[in-house]
C-alpha cells in the first residue's frame, strides 16, 4: 500500500526559512513531487526528485533520500504570498499513478 | 496553449441526479488524470488515461462513477445518482512523460450536492 505523511500545519515569519518534511511508503517508486496550492486554486508544480540529493530552484529547494523514504521542501526568504498548502506526491513504480499527501498548510506571518 | 480547462467550474445539484464534468488537457499531453479533493485533504486519485485507454481506476471509486476519453483528447467524468458525500472539488490534470512527469492541473469543478 501507500502512505504519505506530512505535518498538517506550520507557521513561520516573513523573511525566515521553513522546512516541510514528507515521509512516504510506496510499493515501488518513480519520483517525488512537491506542489503548491493556494486556497481555492488548483495545485501548481514546484519540484521533482527522482535521485537522492538536493534540487534547488530559486527560493525553493527539495531534498530526497530514497533509502529513508524521506523528502523535504525548503523555502527561503519567506514572503506573505507563500502562505499556501504544500503537497507531497509520489508516483508508484510500474504505473504513473500519483499519490498525494494531505498537504501542509503554511501560514507566513508579518 | 491555454493550459488545462474544466467545465463547468461550479455545479449544484440535488441528491439522486446525474452530473457530467468535462476536462480539456494540454493538447500534446497523452496522460489525463481525475482527482477528487475535499477541504483540508490532498487530491485523491480517481482514474487515469493514456490516450483513450483507461489504465487504472481507484478501488475506492463506486460504480456510480465513470470516465471516458473517447478520442484521446478531452475527457468526461460522470457521477450517477449523486449523494451528498460526492460534494467535493473534482480536479483534472494532464502530463506528457516525454517532456516531464510534472502534472498540470485544471481549475477544477466544484460540486455541491444538496
Amino acid at each position: 500500500g501507500q502512505n504519505i505523511d506530512q505535518p498538517t500545519e506550520m507557521t513561520a515569519t516573513e523573511g525566515a526559512i521553513v522546512q516541510i518534511n514528507c515521509t512516504y511508503q510506496t510499493s515501488g517508486f518513480n519520483g517525488l513531487f512537491w506542489y503548491q496550492q493556494h486556497a481555492g486554486e488548483a495545485p501548481t508544480f514546484l519540484s521533482y526528485n527522482v535521485l537522492d540529493g538536493l534540487e534547488e530552484k530559486g527560493r525553493f529547494s527539495s531534498f530526497l533520500s530514497r533509502s529513508k523514504g524521506y523528502s523535504y521542501l525548503l523555502l527561503k526568504e519567506l514572503q506573505m504570498k507563500d502562505s499556501a498548502s504544500y503537497l507531497c506526491a509520489v508516483t508508484e513504480g510500474g504505473t504513473y499513478k500519483y499519490i498525494f499527501g494531505t498537504g501542509t498548510r503554511l501560514k507566513v506571518l508579518a | 496553449d491555454t493550459g488545462v480547462s474544466q467545465n463547468p467550474r461550479h455545479k449544484i445539484t440535488k441528491r439522486g441526479q446525474n452530473v457530467t464534468f468535462r476536462c480539456d488537457p494540454i493538447s500534446e499531453h497523452n496522460r489525463l488524470y481525475w482527482y477528487r479533493q475535499t477541504l483540508g485533504q490532498g487530491p485523491e486519485f480517481l482514474t487515469y488515461f493514456q490516450n483513450e485507454a483507461q489504465l487504472e481506476k481507484s478501488r475506492l471509486l463506486s460504480d456510480r462513477f465513470s470516465a471516458e476519453r473517447p478520442k484521446g483528447s478531452f475527457s468526461t467524468l460522470e457521477i450517477q445518482r449523486t449523494e451528498q458525500g460526492d460534494s467535493a472539488m473534482y480536479l483534472c490534470a494532464s502530463t506528457n512523460p516525454e517532456s516531464g512527469l510534472e502534472q498540470f492541473f485544471g481549475p477544477g469543478t466544484r460540486l455541491t450536492v444538496l
